[in-house]
């Protein structure tokens, strides 16, 4: 089974801007959207992006999504610091009657 | 606004079956797929399956032998069964729409499965 992968740490200092990288393959990233959730500890994920780079009502749009080719990515500009919380992509793959999957995850510390 | 409320045992043996219902209220079934996921402890989300109003289903692929999800749609309710199950399903498990829909979660159930 395929997998999406995200580098397990990214750091940055208060209004800096990071970007998480999420990559996977051609059934998946390659021909589907991507979606991005924040996690804040004890609590379930939140949806960041949808569609790859849209927004849903009330996220800043500190927050941006991108695609190219079998990648994707996260930026976030101006950090602050409660951004600091884990961040997972997910897509839908194409393979084996089409299933869901998740990336394992970015810890972002905010410095 | 939509809301999910979630039940079923928390604590099982090697073995039994997960039994978890989840509930819709203020919304309906219909336009989308309705996800269970579940997350241990430290690790990242993982996504068992979806159904829609009409029933139809996909599974992980890893999870597919173990996994039934059903709906009954009259209750604005579906379901999950994961069968055999053993200390590699303790976990936290979400149910909620599938990516793409409406970003709305239930309360999470803390199962553990332990002799």
């Amino acid at each position: 089974q395929s997998v999406l992968t995200q580098p397990p740490s990214a750091s940055g200092t208060p209004g800096q801007r990071v970007t998480i990288s999420c990559s996977g393959s051609s059934s998946n990233i390659g021909s589907n959207y991507i979606y991005w959730y924040q996690q804040l500890p004890e609590t379930a994920p939140k949806l960041l992006i949808y569609m790859t780079n849209q927004r849903p009502s009330g996220v800043p749009d500190r927050f941006s999504g991108s695609k190219s080719g079998t990648s994707a990515s996260l930026a976030i500009s101006g950090l602050r610091s409660e951004d600091e919380a884990d961040y997972y992509c997910a897509a839908w793959d194409d393979s084996v009657n089409g299933y869901w999957m998740f990336g394992g995850g970015t810890k972002l510390t905010v410095l | 606004q939509v809301q999910l409320q979630q039940w079923g045992a928390g604590l099982l043996k090697p073995s039994e079956t997960l039994s978890l219902t989840c509930a819709i209220y203020g919304g309906s079934f219909s336009g989308y797929y309705w996800s269970w996921i579940r997350q241990p402890l430290g690790k990242g989300p993982e996504w068992i399956g979806e159904i829609n109003q009409s029933g139809s289903t996909h599974y992980n692929p890893s999870l597919k032998s173990r996994v039934t999800i059903s709906v009954d749609t009259s209750k604005n309710q579906f379901s999950l069964k994961l069968s055999s199950v053993t200390a590699a399903d303790t976990a936290v498990y979400y149910c909620a729409p599938s990516p793409g829909g409406m970003d709305v979660w239930g309360q999470g159930t803390t199962v553990t499965v332990s002799s």
